[in-house]
């Protein structure tokens, strides 16, 4: 059964601060996806990555792609308390069909 | 559609009576995804459909869940004789294809068996 260890998995910090959430495996996923959530909502898609080693800047936000396609992470600049959520990391297993999701990080931004 | 539509968004039932769950994909998509989330847990696979076909049922927990798809549009998660361990929020997304990865998801409908 595949696995997607996400840490941390509670955050809270002070607005402009850097922080990085990391999602680990011992699987091989062949996409990385991240997703935000907010409370009552589904989740919402930030970015997709595919090749080992990847790199993706969106705004304040970069992720990455580890070279064996087994973990990634998500570095945030300067938080903003609008950057308040859950965070979440999901492997597919092919370039489509199901994900695999981790148990999301519940991140806490304080004007 | 504007995106991915569930309902009824909150449902409350009592033990041991089935539910059924609704989703609308966005338009022209042919994959579809049924996931549950619990209170504080990540996502759970449960089912997925290309066009009306379901490749992969692997995720279902039971033979009292169950999912059918028509027109290659509409979906329905049944729960049958539904237990308290049911109680989750039921999420569906829809995505272009099976080949394309990104998933987008509809608001969730919230279950609480009592």
């Amino acid at each position: 059964t595949q696995l997607l260890e996400q840490s941390p998995q509670f955050l809270s910090i002070q607005e402009g601060e850097n922080l990085t959430v990391y999602c680990n495996s011992s699987s091989v996923f062949s996409s990385l996806q991240w997703y935000r959530q907010e409370p009552g909502e589904g989740p919402v898609l930030l970015v997709t990555v595919v090749t080992g080693g990847e790199v993706k800047k969106l705004k304040r936000l970069t992720f990455q792609f580890g070279d064996a396609r087994k973990d990634s992470s998500l570095h945030i600049t300067a938080a903003q308390p609008g950057d308040t959520g859950l965070y979440l990391c999901a492997g597919g297993e092919n370039q489509g069909g199901k994900l695999i999701f981790g148990q999301g990080t519940e991140l806490s931004v304080k004007p | 559609g504007a995106g991915v539509s569930q309902s009824p968004s909150n449902k409350v039932t009592e033990k041991g009576k089935d539910v059924e769950l609704r989703c609308d994909p966005i338009s022209g998509h042919t994959a579809l995804y049924w996931y549950r989330q619990r209170l504080g847990q990540g996502l759970e696979f449960l089912i997925y459909f290309q066009g009306n076909s379901a490749p992969d049922k692997s995720g279902l927990p039971s033979d009292r869940f169950s999912a059918e798809r028509t027109g290659e549009s509409v979906s329905t998660l049944t729960i049958q004789r539904t237990q308290q361990e049911d109680s989750a929020v039921y999420l569906c997304a829809s995505s272009l294809n099976w080949a394309r990865g990104e998933q987008y998801f509809g608001p969730g409908t919230r279950l609480t068996v009592t």
